[in-house]
């Protein structure tokens, strides 16, 4: 059974950082494109990060390019995401999820899709 | 970035009802769409992958048509379990972008 699990969530104030985790089981980690998704309060889900299964090719949203960065351990299953000068419009749930398409050469290919997404872990940005 | 527009933001049916959210992608996106549902408190679930091909377990009740700019998402013979959020996501070209989502509710 695929799970994805993350953590490192919390209140932090603006300015401030945070590093988030994700711990995958249940499939081959190191095969897969793997993402992080957020969801604002009461809105919808805008997609902030992707990596390749080799770190090859990494994308970010404009709205946090220069502030997050996204990294990987295959040998851990683990997905990071280091977030740094947090604003109070980061205040979300953050996803993470994992690419469908087997060895991708780009962090989001052409027809791949999120077949699988953690429980999220929230993070609220605020004074 | 590819904007994805769905329609309509919120609809009220009954179980039973046959049941049709379409989106609508600012530029051709060949048939590079999926299909998300997310029920409250909960993560999203993939229902639909590129247009049409259904996730394993999905009930074959759902389906997905469309390719081009325009696509549509059918729910046939609602069940209570149906009633949540609907979302489409392009995989056309990065960054992969979502609709705001379409809110299925109980009449």
């Amino acid at each position: 059974e695929v799970q994805l699990v993350e953590s490192g969530g919390g209140l932090v104030q603006p300015g401030r950082s945070l590093r988030l985790s994700c711990v995958a089981s249940g499939f081959t980690f190191d095969d897969y494109a793997m993402h992080w998704v957020r969801q604002a309060p009461g809105k919808g889900l805008e997609w902030v990060s992707g990596i390749t299964w080799n770190s090859g090719d990494i994308g970010y949203a404009d709205s946090v390019r220069g502030r997050f960065t996204l990294s990987r351990d295959n040998a851990k299953n683990s997905l990071y995401l280091q977030m740094n000068s947090l604003r109070a419009d980061d205040t979300a749930l953050y996803y993470c999820a994992k690419g469908r398409l087997y060895a991708s050469g780009t962090y989001q290919a052409a027809g791949d899709s999120f077949d699988y997404w953690g429980q999220g872990t929230l993070v609220t940005v605020s004074s | 970035d590819i904007q994805m527009t769905q329609s309509p933001s919120s609809l009220s049916a009954s179980v039973g009802d046959r049941v049709t959210i379409t989106c609508r992608a600012s530029q051709s996106i060949s048939t590079f769409l999926n299909w998300y549902q997310q029920k409250p408190g909960k993560a999203p679930k993939l229902l639909i992958y590129p247009a049409s091909s259904l996730q394993s377990g999905v009930p074959s009740r759902f389906s997905g048509s469309g390719s081009g700019t325009d696509f549509t998402l059918t729910i046939n013979s609602l069940q209570p379990e149906d009633f949540a959020a609907y979302y489409c996501q392009q995989s056309h070209s990065t960054p992969p972008t979502f609709g705001q989502g379409t809110k299925l509710e109980i009449k």
